[in-house]
């Protein structure tokens, strides 16, 4: 079946670093790829998402690009904020499966 | 548009209790889906609602069940709740007919004790 796979956190990183999330993906046909972010106590809101290959998601600094044919959507920003530290949940909807599915997340620490 | 809303947004129960959670879908959409987050971990898909008839179902037990109304909303019921019930239930909607991504919710955080 359809999964996803991040890396495992945490990630920590200094204000200002460069950040990676690698996540890749199982699936057939073609779904669309999102990441979510969940800040502590609350539910997820929406990132970014990149709906056919080679689109690149875009939010608040945050980019990922569909790839298909290494099955990846990393998610990349240029500089991180102490505000950015949440989970990070990378995610498929597949057209023929009708629901979402998480990757396990990953906790982001950014230190002032 | 309101998007998708829970209610309640927090609820205590006691170990054996039944409860039952809320969920209005975006405007214009007709299917709903349950996830249960447990802390730490990613959601996990519990069934999905449409046409007022459970259409798929995840790996839960039958204590976990729904309802779809006419109007698209939707309940979650657990019955017999036991301490690892506890989570952050998450409610998203979507169009069937499109089929394309999921709106969700900002979840009930449910607290077993």
């Amino acid at each position: 079946g359809d999964s996803v796979t991040q890396m495992e956190g945490p990630v920590t990183l200094s204000e200002e670093a460069f950040l990676t999330i690698n996540c890749t993906y199982t699936a057939t046909g073609y779904p669309s790829l999102f990441w979510y972010v969940q800040y502590p106590g609350e539910g997820l809101q929406l990132l970014l998402k990149a709906t056919k290959a080679d689109d690149k998601g875009s939010n608040k600094g945050f980019e990922a690009t569909y790839r298909k044919e290494t099955t990846s959507f990393h998610l990349e920003k240029g500089s991180v904020q102490v505000s950015d530290s949440a989970v990070y949940f990378c995610a498929l909807f597949n057209t023929g499966g009708f629901k979402t599915i998480f990757g396990a997340g990953t906790r982001l620490f950014v230190k002032a | 548009d309101a998007g998708v809303t829970q209610s309640p947004t927090h609820l205590i129960k006691t170990r054996g209790q039944q409860v039952t959670l809320r969920c209005s879908p975006k405007s214009g959409h007709d299917t709903v889906s349950w996830y249960q987050q447990a802390l730490g971990q990613g959601p996990q898909f519990i069934f999905q609602y449409y046409e007022e008839e459970e259409r798929q179902r995840g790996n839960f037990p039958d204590r976990f069940s729904g309802h779809q109304f006419p109007n698209y909303s939707s309940e979650l019921n657990v019955n017999a709740l036991l301490l690892g019930d506890s989570a952050l239930y998450l409610c998203a909607s979507s169009l069937r007919q499109l089929n394309t991504e999921a709106f969700f919710g900002q979840g009930t955080r449910l607290t077993v004790v």
